[in-house]
């Protein structure tokens, strides 16, 4: 049971280059989110799904898109990077989305945009 | 909307010295509380949660009780250990909300020998 797994780990892009992130879960898990985290900013969700083909807008989505084609597999999309994409970039899945449940995350994947 | 707020770290201790971070938190309706600990190069796991007023959630030696009356869920530990040094983030997950959760923005622990 890997849980979530992220790719690439490390990734490096100039501006205007795309590039795109991948998150896999093996927990049969409903819902999926994208964070990117910057210092002093804390987390802040990008995008998330409720379930197969469905996505919503998080609080910052500008910039990104994301695709939910599988269920164990939530795609984060960058078409034309820019420098203030450079950040880390966390997945993260629960079962349900109750106010009690649990979030599981990834290992993060750390993104610099040159 | 709601809000997480936490003292501003880093916070540095000597090993077995007591541990307080304070979170404090506003929501729209009657959220569940989380503390979530990122250990160095790795993300968020859950340390503990507690889903309603009074609660007490527990883990690893770390305590952390759901106040109603002050909106806080105060992360404490009695004696910490230079393994504890990580991110710490409170959280809430509103019922009155779209559940997805508020994170606050992180309190860096540093323990030293």
């Amino acid at each position: 049971n890997a849980g979530v797994t992220q790719t690439p780990k490390f990734r490096v892009l100039k501006t205007g280059q795309s590039m795109t992130l991948l998150c896999a879960q093996d927990m049969n898990h409903e819902y999926m989110y994208w964070y990117r985290q910057d210092p002093g900013m804390g987390l802040r969700l990008i995008h998330y799904s409720v379930g197969e083909g469905t996505t919503a807008k998080g609080e910052v989505p500008d910039g990104y898109n994301v695709s939910r084609l599988k269920k164990q597999n939530f795609l984060l999309g960058l078409e034309s990077a820019a420098p203030s994409q450079t950040s880390v970039y966390f997945c993260a899945s629960s079962y349900s989305l109750t106010s009690a449940d649990t979030q599981y995350f990834g290992p993060g994947t750390r993104l610099t945009v040159l | 909307g709601d809000s997480v707020t936490q003292m501003e770290g880093p916070v540095t201790l000597s090993e077995e010295a007591f541990l307080t971070i304070n979170c404090t938190y506003t929501a729209t309706g009657y959220p569940s509380l989380f503390w979530y600990v990122q250990y160095p190069g790795e993300g968020l796991q859950l340390l503990l949660k507690a889903t309603k007023a009074d609660d007490k959630g527990s883990n690893k030696g770390f305590e952390a009780t759901y106040r109603k009356e002050t909106t806080s869920f105060h992360l404490e530990k009695g004696s910490v250990q230079v393994s504890d040094s990580a991110v710490y983030f409170c959280a809430l997950s509103d019922r009155g909300g779209s559940y997805i959760p508020t994170f606050g923005r992180g309190t860096s622990l540093i323990v030293h020998p």
